[in-house]
This record gives C-alpha cells, structure tokens and sequence, in this order.
C-alpha cells in the first residue's frame, strides 16, 4: 500500500526564518510528487509537481525538491501569509493520489 | 475563468439519511475525483470519473456512490450516514485520467449528527 509521512506534523517560525518540511513516500511507481497549500476551511492549491529524482522547482519563497524516497519543501524567509497546511501527495502508477496529513506551519511577524 | 466549483458550502444531516453533494470543474477539464477530508488528517481518495465512468475507487464502502453527467459535472452520494462520514468532502477536476495539476474546489462541509 502506497505510503506517505509528512514530518514534523506543525511548525512554527518567526518571519524571515527560514526552514524545510519533510514528505518520505513509498509508492509503487512513482508517476509524480504533488505538492499543495491548504488555507483552513478551503480546497487544497496546486504548488507544484515533481516527476524524477534530483528535479527542483521554485515559486516565490517555496522551493521544491525531490530524491527517490522523499521529497523536501524549502520555505525561504517565509512571511506571515505562508501560513498554511502544505500537503505532499504521492501518484502511484494507477493513478490514484495518495495524501500526507501535511504540515501546519505557522509564521510570526 | 470559473474554477471548480462545489454545492452546497455547509450541510448537516441526521444519521441514516441520505446526501448529495455536487461538483462543477473548470472549464475545459474532463475529470472529477472526490476525495473525503476529516479533520487534521489528509484527503483520502474516494472515487474518479471519467466518461461517465467510475474509472478509480479508493477504499470505500458502497454506500458512497458518485455519477458524471455529460458536462463532466458530477455528483457524490453517500447513503445511510454515519457519524464518522462527517468531514469535508473534496472535488477535484483534471484534463485525463493521469491527475496532473488536478485542482480543488473549496469543498463541502458535512456535519452527521
């Protein structure tokens, strides 16, 4: 059974203090690594997708990168208004996505 | 641009009743999945559909049931509530079947009691 595990389960920061979130993932066939904001009460937002080991991606403050059995999201100077749950969604080779329970992070100003 | 869209926003129900909730996708996408959200946890795949077809299942009973219409609209049955069927139900639309950039709506809340 497809696996994901986002780790650490919240996070809190001050402005400008910058960190990383952790998504280790067993998946059979790894067709894609998703990964989403999620403000509360709404529907997830699409960030990025990541296919293959060693690719990066990057968007504004948020820099994504994946390695063959995790995948890290790098929070540069985060501001108050990145605030969110990010989510780390694994596609396994039906298709079908797998969610991690996200991550909480909480910025300070 | 109308993103996806979902009805109702709020929903609360007795145990044992029935429910319908319903999902427009974007435009020019082809492909709704539903996923169920509890809380503090991630969403759990329910069901795909494309071409009018239940194409994917998660792992869920037969009492969630969905239908696509021919304007790719769908909508997500749930019979015979149970108190642990509250939580928010997610839509999500996508151009194929392969759930690339799927985007979400912003969900329905339903409350079993």
């Amino acid at each position: 059974e497809d696996q994901v595990t986002q780790s650490p389960e919240a996070l809190r920061l001050q402005e400008g203090e910058s960190s990383s979130l952790n998504c280790s993932y067993t998946v059979s066939g790894l067709r894609g690594l998703f990964w989403y904001r999620q403000d509360p009460g709404k529907g997830p937002e699409f960030l990025f997708t990541l296919y293959s080991a060693g690719e990066e991606k990057e968007k504004e403050r948020l820099k994504a990168t994946l390695t063959k059995k995790e995948s890290f999201l790098h929070i540069t100077a985060p501001k108050p208004e990145d605030s969110a749950t990010y989510l780390c969604a694994v596609q396994a080779a039906d298709y079908k996505l797998s969610f991690g329970a996200g991550t909480t992070v909480t910025v300070r100003a | 641009d109308a993103g996806v869209t979902q009805s109702p926003t709020h929903l609360i129900k007795t145990r044992g009743q029935q429910v319908t909730l319903r999902c427009s996708p974007k435009s020019g996408h082809d492909t709704v999945s539903w996923y169920q959200q509890a809380l503090g946890q991630g969403p759990q795949f329910i069901f795909q559909y494309y071409e009018e077809e239940e194409r994917q299942r998660g792992n869920f009973p037969d009492r969630f049931s969905g239908h696509q219409f021919p304007n790719y609209s769908s909508e997500l049955n749930v019979n015979a509530l149970l108190l642990g069927d509250s939580a928010l139900y997610l839509c999500a639309s996508s151009f194929g079947t392969d759930g690339t950039e799927a985007f979400f709506g912003q969900g329905t809340r339903l409350t079993v009691v």
